[in-house]
């Protein structure tokens, strides 16, 4: 058990919908990173936030929009959903904003499929 | 940002030792080497990583060459449960963003 929790394990929902993603980090990681996995793409990062606000960006969609809480809470929120938007969506956190060392520690994901 | 290059599969019998190699030869002075890994149906779960000297934890041993330009991971008694996608990643210290890039990785079987 990493630590890090996320909700919901599993979600269905249909093309042109909207749903969030929610994770909440190791007690005392200031940093949230969302990673996208899907069977052609491999582990994508998406978005980072470091204690509320965006640190860094990836290949994260402008439909897909996250934010970090006050109580450092993440949620990762997909509008319009295509089919292609079916993937493994993971939360990881860490202590710091990153580099050096920068352990990750990893949810075990939410498995997001569009019909 | 420097990118490494693994092989795509390993084949160990249970408790015998592997070595996973990893090249990285564009690798910066400032690079960490993280070793992180992916059981099935997981998230990735971090295994190691060191700058310039050999590391060891529980998990593993992490042997770097001198001129830094590979590294291999070790497991000391391969198990069952170390079969795994192994990824090998390279990032910055103090670099702005803190996000890993994964590569593909190496599978590893185990055999009983």
């Amino acid at each position: 058990d990493s630590g890090v929790t996320q909700t919901p394990k599993h979600l269905i929902t249909a093309t042109g919908q909207r749903v969030t993603l929610r994770c909440s980090p190791r007690s005392g990681d200031l940093s949230v990173y969302w990673y996208q996995q899907s069977l052609d793409q491999g582990l994508q990062f998406l978005i980072q936030y470091y204690n509320g606000e965006e640190r860094a960006k990836g290949n994260i969609l402008e439909r897909f929009s996250a934010q970090q809480f006050p109580d450092l809470h993440s949620e990762l929120n997909l509008s319009s959903l295509e089919l292609g938007d079916s993937a493994l969506y993971f939360c990881a956190s860490s202590v710091d904003r990153g580099g050096h060392g920068n352990t990750q520690y990893f949810g075990p994901g939410t498995r997001l499929t569009v019909l | 940002d420097a990118k490494t290059t693994q092989p795509n599969s390993m084949e160990s019998n249970e408790e015998e030792p592997v070595h996973l190699p990893c090249n990285h030869s564009t690798i910066s002075g400032t690079d960490y080497i993280h070793w992180y890994r992916q059981l099935p149906s997981q998230g990735p779960e971090y295994v190691i990583h060191g700058l310039t000297s050999n590391v060891n934890n529980r998990m593993a041993s992490l042997a770097i060459a001198e001129d830094r330009k590979s590294s291999t991971l070790i497991l000391h008694r391969a198990t069952l449960r170390d079969a795994a996608v192994y990824y090998c990643i390279l990032s910055a210290y103090g670099g702005s963003q803190g996000n890993l890039i994964f590569g593909k990785g190496t599978k590893l079987s185990v055999k009983p």
